[in-house]
Parts: C-alpha cells; sequence; structure tokens
C-alpha cells in the first residue's frame, strides 16, 4: 500500500531533551516535506527537501533539522525542544517538487502530537 | 505570493442539507487549487484538485468545487450533508515549493 509513515505518533517530552521524529514514504518520491499545524493558523512548512542530499528551509525553520540521505526517508530533529513547539506535526511527499510537480497531489502521514513540557 | 482565504471559521448544517465551504484565492499566475480534509484525529486526505483543465472540479464523497477566476473563488460544496462529513476542510494553493494552507473551516453536521 502507498503510504507515508510517521514515528511516532505521539510523543510528550521536556524541555531541551534531543528527539528525532521519522517520516517514511514507500513511493519513490522524489520531494518531502514537513508541516506543523497549530489552531487557527492551518499548516505551516518547516522544511522541505527536493531530493536526496537536497534540503531547504520552509517558513517556519526556527528550532528544527532536517537530513535526506536516502530517498525514502526524511527525519526531523529537534535539537533542543521547548514548549512553543509543541504541535502536530505532518511529514508529506510527492513525485515532484516546484514547477515540475505542476499540480501533483502531496499525500500525508498520519501525524505525529508532540507535547513539550 | 500565494496565499488563500477561508471565509468562515466554522459552519453548521443539518444533515441532508447542502454544504458550501468558502475559499478566495490570491496567485499571480494560473494556480493549482486543492480541498484537502482532516477527521478528527486522522491525517489529511485530498478531496478534489484544480489543475486548470476544468472550472468544476468533482471530489471524493459527492464533493465539488468550482473555480471562478473573475472572483478568485474556489467554494466547495456537496448538494447534502452525511454525518461523516463532520470534519476540518483546508482550501490550499500551490505555491513555490510547498502547498499553502488557509486556516481551515470546521464543518458541524447535526441530525
Amino acid at each position: 500500500e502507498a503510504q507515508v509513515t510517521q514515528n511516532p505518533r505521539y510523543l510528550i517530552t521536556v524541555t531541551g531533551k534531543k528527539l528525532t521524529v521519522t517520516c517514511s514514504q514507500n513511493m519513490n518520491h522524489e520531494y518531502m516535506s514537513w508541516y506543523r499545524q497549530d489552531p487557527g493558523l492551518g499548516l505551516r512548512q518547516i522544511y522541505y527537501s527536493m531530493n536526496v542530499e537536497v534540503t531547504d528551509k520552509g517558513d517556519v525553520p526556527e528550532g528544527y533539522k532536517v537530513s535526506r540521505k536516502e530517498k525514502r526517508n526524511f527525519p526531523l530533529i529537534l535539537e533542543s525542544p521547548s514548549p512553543n513547539q509543541t504541535s502536530l506535526y505532518f511529514c508529506a511527499s510527492s513525485l515532484k517538487g516546484g514547477p515540475a510537480a505542476g499540480a501533483d497531489t502531496q499525500y500525508f502521514g498520519p501525524g505525529t502530537r508532540l507535547t513539550v513540557l | 505570493a500565494q496565499s488563500v482565504t477561508q471565509l468562515d471559521s466554522h459552519v453548521s448544517v443539518s444533515e441532508g442539507t447542502p454544504v458550501l465551504l468558502r475559499c478566495n484565492y490570491s496567485s499571480s499566475y494560473s494556480p493549482s487549487l486543492f480541498w484537502y480534509v482532516q477527521h478528527p484525529n486522522k491525517g489529511l486526505q485530498l478531496l478534489l484538485k484544480y489543475t486548470s483543465a476544468a472550472t468544476l472540479v468533482k471530489g471524493i464523497n459527492g464533493f465539488e468545487a468550482e473555480f471562478k477566476k473573475s472572483e478568485t473563488s474556489f467554494h466547495l460544496t456537496k448538494p447534502s450533508a452525511h454525518m461523516s462529513d463532520a470534519a476540518e476542510y483546508f482550501c490550499v494553493v500551490k505555491g513555490f515549493q510547498k502547498l499553502v494552507f488557509g486556516t481551515g473551516t470546521r464543518l458541524l453536521v447535526s441530525p
């Protein structure tokens, strides 16, 4: 089944304790992206990757890191989480990114609900 | 820059009555527009997308949307609401290297 998976689905942690949220897709998609969802704000892009070893900042990258060593995986790293990073996080992927993508559908993972105390 | 505005944060309907969720867009070029739905504690599911092939777009679960360039609108409609339609709906425009989301409209369906 074609899908985007994220782990963990739920995480409660404390300020300053490094964590990683994994994202994996099995559709051989080149483009992957991370979003955070906050009430009243919709989804905002954190980072994106056009392909392996190619990553760039989105609208709200502060406090986050990513890497794209393999095509299928795109982990989100919080080196020193803070309470303002409490949010619902979504990973997404599509076949292509940028102008070449046209109206390619972005497929979303199930989300990771993170609470930072 | 691309943007979308969802005109209602909440919409309440009775089961069996029509649904209208309003969205206006801003784009410096011919846009790609989408509607996504998020059921409680679930991920995002694509309802439909506009790609300039046809102005009336049909999606899943009986939803459709009409692209109106003169009004810069992309409203989502359904003739008859079901209880299972209760969810949050996002109007989305494709920006540079990302999707740009509206703030969402929560659809409430009463029996």
